[in-house]
């Protein structure tokens, strides 16, 4: 599986806005570019995937670098149930023995400062 | 609340037994992965089931089984437990088994062994 990196940590003041960034140099042109977060003492929860093009949800918006190399997750305005650690992903839409699964980093870990 | 169930929410067993973890998915979903979350090895893919069938494997160990029933409910199986089979394990669902699908996680498991 390609890899991601991402900082292990970052911090932001609550109601500001928060830009996550995520580097993926060896992405391959099959590869969608998925975040999630894990909030304290619960699993996973999706947040926002793409491919190309930047996206939004209600939850979050993807900006994704035209070379593909990196992406941002953006945050609009932080609260505090946005601690957590954030977890960039690249998932192989090619199939193969990766089909389906996620292969989770370390994440960043956001703090968000009352 | 992400529709995925898994009981027991806590286990406390000594080395050398088996358990079993089961995840009900949510309605609708096919597809079943398991993770293993430990604190030095961070949010490891054990295995994917797609409508019964194993669709890939990742660092499962021999002493670990899962399956998934015909109701679409799985359990995992832990034998010959040992200290470091220690850790929080999460079940995720999906409707299908493909990589534009989002992974839903329950609360998970937290299995301690003594």
């Amino acid at each position: 599986d390609a890899k991601t990196t991402q900082p292990n940590s970052m911090e932001s003041n609550e109601e500001e806005p928060v830009h996550l960034p995520c580097n993926h140099s060896t992405i391959s042109g099959t590869d969608y570019i998925h975040w999630y977060r894990q909030l304290p003492s619960q699993g996973p929860e999706y947040v926002i995937h793409g491919l190309t093009s930047n996206v939004n949800n209600r939850m979050a918006s993807l900006a994704i670098a035209e070379d593909r190399k990196s992406s941002t997750l953006i945050l609009h305005r932080a609260t505090l149930r946005d601690a957590a650690v954030y977890y960039c992903i690249l998932r192989d839409s090619a199939g193969g023995t990766s089909y389906g699964k996620l292969t989770f980093g370390q994440g960043t870990i956001l703090t968000v400062h009352p | 609340d992400s529709g995925v169930t898994q009981t027991p929410k806590h286990l406390i067993t000594a080395t050398g037994q088996r358990v079993t973890l089961r995840c009900s998915p949510r309605s609708g979903d096919l597809s079943v992965y398991w993770y293993q979350q430990s604190l030095d090895q961070g949010l490891q893919f054990l295995i994917h089931y797609y409508n019964g069938e194993e669709r890939a494997k990742g660092n499962i160990l021999e002493r670990f089984s899962a399956q998934q029933f015909p109701d679409l409910h799985s359990e995992l199986n832990l034998s010959s437990l040992e200290l470091g089979d220690s850790a929080l394990y999460f079940c995720a669902s999906s409707v299908d088994g493909d990589f534009n699908s989002p992974l839903h996680f329950g609360n998970g498991t937290r299995l301690t062994v003594t």
